[in-house]
């Protein structure tokens, strides 16, 4: 139980051009999930906290209007990268809390998505 | 401000060693959860272990165990006979209680390499 998938596990993408990549708990209903980055031999940090049928609360210095993220069902969040730059290559990875088994404050994290901007 | 500090950026072991991973964190709050996890080439997070607050009892997994000090705000890691399999970059992290948010704070992580 407690799994998290996220498409696509790889992208790469010309310079300009949007990106979108979903996270999704396919066996459990999660009214928060978390999108985090991470740059080579570097920490996750965290983006923005999504909740399900509201605006995502993002972290300072994180552009909302280039990480468009969208959490329209307790099963899916989605975040966009819009008009990505070489500098946005990294590695995105989202979590999501259990909504039944939110007071362990566990988070369950899915596989990651490589991208790359050329 | 919350933090959690990683101070061995990387370490190198000759399998069967023992190694200990430190972790230090700050927090003002009363109520909040530590977590190890482990990063292997693939990039997927593997989920270790939670601890809460109130729970200062030490555990142990197989050849893994974990060492939580309230009084010094460590929760150091510990792999007997280390395996080459165990080779990964192994992240502490922090989180804040759930009514707050409950947001991880992660540790910059270390990068252990067992060597055969």
């Amino acid at each position: 139980g407690a799994v998290v998938s996220q498409h696509p596990s790889r992208v790469i993408c010309k310079s300009g051009t949007s990106v979108k990549i979903e996270c999704r708990s396919l066996d459990f209903q999660a009214t928060t999930m978390f999108w985090y980055r991470q740059f080579p031999k570097q920490s996750l940090m965290l983006m923005a906290t999504s909740n399900e049928g509201s605006k995502a609360t993002y972290e300072q210095g994180v552009e909302k209007d280039k990480f468009l993220i969208n959490h329209a069902s307790l099963t899916l969040s989605t975040l966009t990268v819009t008009s990505a730059h070489p500098e946005d290559s990294s590695f995105y990875i989202c979590s999501a809390r259990n909504r039944i088994q939110s007071s362990y404050n566990e988070q369950f994290f899915g596989p990651g998505t490589r991208l790359t901007v050329l | 401000a919350q933090k959690v500090t990683q101070a061995q950026t990387e370490i190198s072991v000759v399998e069967k060693e023992d190694v200990t991973l430190d972790c230090v964190y700050e927090t003002r709050d009363t109520t909040y959860y530590l977590f190890w996890y482990k990063q292997p080439p693939s990039g997927e997070l593997v989920f270790l272990i939670r601890r809460n607050s109130f729970d200062e009892q030490n555990e142990i997994s197989g050849r893994y165990s974990w060492n939580f000090q309230k009084s010094t705000s460590s929760f150091n890691f510990t792999i007997t006979a280390s395996q080459v399999v165990d080779s990964a970059v192994y992240f502490c992290a922090l989180s804040e209680p759930y009514n707050q948010g409950g947001k991880l704070i992660f540790g910059q992580g270390t990068e252990l390499s067992v060597k055969p």
